[in-house]
C-alpha cells in the first residue's frame, strides 16, 4: 500500500509563476521528508528537506511546507524557470534511513 | 561531493539470463539502497543495507538478491531475469546515524527481452 502519495501526474506552469507540487502520507510515524528532482535518464537530486519539528523550510525558490495534522507537504517553487521542468518525488522516512516515494509529478514550466 | 557510480546506463538482456548489477560510491557511506522506477509507481525500494555483508528486503524483493562484501560497493541481481524486470534501476547511498539525504547514481535502465 503506497504510504506517500502524489495526486497529480503531470503540472504545467508559466514561466515565472508559482509553481506547487503535493504530497500526501499516511503513516503518522513519518518524521523526515525530501523532495528530490529528476531529470530523464538522470538520478534523482536533492532539492529540500523538513523535519516534523518544523513546518516550513526555504531554500531561495525552493519552500517546503509540512502540515502534520492533513499529513500533506508541499513544494512551492517561486518563481518557476524552464530548467525547473523535471520529475519531483517527495520521499518520507520514520527511521531516517528507509525512505518511501511518491509516484512522482512532472512540471512544466513553459517559457 | 559524493560519487554514486552505476556501471552501466542502458542494458539488455535475455529472459532467464543471471543479471548483476553494480554500484559503488566513495563517500565511505554505511547504507546503501537499490531501487526501481516504473511510471506511475514512483520509485520503490529493493534492498538495503547497513553495513557490509548485511541486508534488508525492501517492499519488492521477490526475483532479486543483493551482495554486499565491500563498504563501497552494492551490487543487485536478478537471478533469472524476466520480462517484468524491465526497469529503470537506481542506487543510493547515504551516511549511517539516519536524517540525512539520499545520494543517488544515473541509474540503469534494463531492458529484458
Amino acid at each position: 500500500d503506497q504510504q506517500v502519495k502524489q495526486n497529480s501526474p503531470s503540472l504545467s506552469v508559466q514561466e515565472g509563476r508559482i509553481s506547487i507540487l503535493n504530497c500526501d502520507y499516511t503513516n503518522s510515524m513519518f518524521d523526515y521528508f525530501l523532495w528530490y528532482k529528476k531529470y530523464p535518464a538522470e538520478g534523482p537530486t536533492f532539492l529540500i528537506s523538513i523535519s516534523s519539528i518544523k513546518d516550513k523550510n526555504e531554500d531561495g525558490r525552493f519552500t517546503v511546507f509540512l502540515n502534520k495534522s492533513a499529513k500533506h507537504l508541499s513544494l512551492h517553487i517561486v518563481p518557476s524557470q524552464p530548467g525547473d521542468s523535471a520529475v519531483y518525488f517527495c520521499a518520507a522516512s520514520h527511521t531516517g534511513n528507509q525512505f518511501y516515494f511518491g509516484t512522482g509529478t512532472s512540471l512544466t514550466v513553459i517559457p | 561531493d559524493v560519487k554514486v557510480t552505476q556501471s552501466s546506463r542502458y542494458l539488455v538482456k535475455r529472459t532467464g539470463e543471471k543479471v548483476f548489477l553494480e554500484c559503488v560510491q566513495d563517500m565511505d557511506h554505511e547504507n546503501m539502497f537499490w531501487y526501481r522506477q516504473d511510471p506511475g509507481l514512483g520509485l520503490r525500494l529493493i534492498y538495503f543495507s547497513y553495513d557490509v555483508k548485511m541486508k534488508e528486503k525492501g517492499d519488492i524483493p521477490e526475483g532479486y538478491s543483493v551482495s554486499r562484501e565491500k563498504k563501497e560497493r552494492f551490487s543487485l541481481i536478478l537471478e533469472s531475469a524476466s520480462t517484468n524486470q524491465t526497469s529503470m534501476y537506481l542506487c543510493a547511498s547515504s551516511p549511517r546515524g539516519g536524517y540525512e539525504k539520499l545520494f543517488f547514481g544515473s541509474g540503469t535502465q534494463l531492458s529484458v527481452l
